[in-house]
């Protein structure tokens, strides 16, 4: 079991400019969210796939903010023209959820170690 | 949307003490974790646990779910139990889950030796 793992572990950019974070989930797990997390507060949720589909995203994620998981696998978090605000820690997850007749029923989520990015 | 309260905020303890953290939530869930994030800002499941009681060594949880709050106890306590406890809860919308983990403000715990 080789866990969640995101990389880069860190990351300080100007004001500005562009990053992209990468996330691989377990390697049968069909779902995988994102959160961001600052200082002193609990992680917050940004968006989530279900395979390759982004089913949901949060108000906190401005349009300076995409996602994708192209062939529902790996996924990567792209910041654009990115802001001081921005600096916190990103958090990848992954979980298998169970589609029914009755709807989904999602089982734990597993963390990988995040990216903290630093905006200067 | 579903609030999530964790109490207290933060709790020192002298090693070798017994703890209960709380988490109270405000509406209906279908699942609730327990999580401990070290000092790196891993965070680390400790249990699974919509409804009951589960044990994992030191630690056991109790959720009661139709009076909406969960317990975390931590016996004997040991330095390495330090850091940030959080309980998250999974929002429902409808009669799907969405699987998004709304989490509470966490309880700090600190073990001195």
């Amino acid at each position: 079991d080789t866990g969640v793992s995101q990389d880069p572990r860190h990351k300080i950019t100007k004001r500005g400019q562009n990053v992209t974070f990468r996330c691989d989930p377990i390697s049968e797990h069909n779902r995988l969210y994102w959160y961001r997390q600052t200082l002193g507060q609990g992680p917050e949720f940004l968006t989530y796939f279900q395979n390759e589909a982004q089913l949901e995203k949060s108000r906190l994620l401005s349009d300076r903010f995409s996602a994708e998981r192209p062939k529902g696998s790996f996924s990567t978090l792209e910041i654009q023209r990115t802001e001081q605000g921005d600096s916190a820690m990103y958090l990848c997850a992954s979980s298998l959820a169970a589609i029914g007749t009755s709807g989904s029923r999602t089982d734990t989520q597993y963390f990988g170690p995040g990216t903290r990015l630093t905006v200067l | 949307g579903i609030q999530v309260e964790q109490s207290p905020p933060d709790l020192i303890l002298q090693e070798g003490a017994n703890s209960t953290l709380r988490c109270n939530f405000s509406d209906s869930v279908n699942n609730l974790q327990w999580f401990h994030q070290n000092p790196w800002g891993q965070l680390i499941n400790l249990f699974y646990i919509p409804s009951g009681t589960k044990q994992n060594g030191r630690l056991s949880a109790t959720t009661v779910a139709t009076e909406r709050y969960s317990l975390l106890y931590i016996s004997s306590s040991q330095t390495t139990d330090s850091g940030v406890y959080f309980c998250a809860v999974e929002q429902r919308e409808g009669s799907s889950n969405t699987g998004k983990l709304i989490f509470g403000q966490g309880t700090t715990l600190q073990v001195k030796p």
